[in-house]
């Protein structure tokens, strides 16, 4: 099974600072077509997942231009260029590679203002 | 836009079974695969189970694996899911989950919770 692993799990940011999340995962998560089957979600307080980042580095509609994602293989980063108030909540990386369906989520990383 | 509603879950003794649904609105999801993810109380989000739009694919995390059962009825805009032998770490807030088809669940319900406790 692919284990994937989040850095920082905890994540204090100054309002209009960036902020980075790393996720690695066990396994490649590049398909042979190329594609990383890696995505990103926020969980904000009270409320269900919503969709970031997919295929490692596509912002999903609605996403804010701030939020952008990278990565290829193994890597991948969320990274916020000015992190605002909203952004407070839990983030996720999720890989979708493993066939047949067989998903699996990070630890997820609290972003907090300081 | 799609929206989903899961229901079905309740307070219920371990061992005992529960089925759990999921009505999509708004739009068909006959052409969508559909997951079902679970987030126990102050913990993250755990992959539970999916399947493809015509049922060919299943998938189940190795938690579940033996003990639930995903299905959908297309023609009834439903996702489901049979969970037998249930134990006290089956405990948590359900979301049903819809895929966007080439990366990425784009919307998710708001959740049933299921609490297994004697």
């Amino acid at each position: 099974d692919i284990v994937m692993t989040q850095s920082p799990l905890s994540l204090p940011v100054t309002p209009g600072e960036p902020a980075s999340i790393s996720c690695r995962s066990s396994q490649s998560l590049q398909h042979s077509y190329g594609h990383n089957y890696l995505d990103w979600y926020v969980q904000k307080p009270g409320q269900s997942p919503q969709l970031l980042i997919y295929l490692g580095s596509n912002r999903a509609s609605g996403v804010p231009d701030r939020f952008s994602g990278s990565g290829s293989g193994t890597d991948f980063t969320l990274r916020i260029s000015r992190v605002e108030a909203e952004d407070v909540g839990v983030y996720y990386c999720m890989q979708a590679l493993q066939t047949p369906l067989m998903y699996s989520f990070g630890q997820g990383t609290k972003l907090e203002i300081k | 836009e799609v929206q989903l509603v899961e229901s079905g879950g309740a307070l219920v003794q371990p061992g005992r079974s529960l089925r759990l649904s999921c009505v999509a609105s708004g739009s068909s999801f006959d052409d969508d695969a559909m997951h079902w993810v679970r987030q126990a109380p102050g913990k993250g989000l755990e992959w539970v189970s999916g399947i493809s739009w015509n049922s060919v694919y299943i998938g189940y995390a190795d938690s579940v694996k033996g003990r639930f059962t995903i299905s959908r009825d297309n023609a009834k805009n439903s996702l489901y899911l049979q969970m037998n032998s249930l134990r006290a770490e089956d405990t948590a807030l359900y979301y049903c989950a819809k895929d966007r088809g080439f990366g990425g669940m784009d919307v998710w319900g708001q959740g049933t919770t299921v609490t297994v406790s004697s």
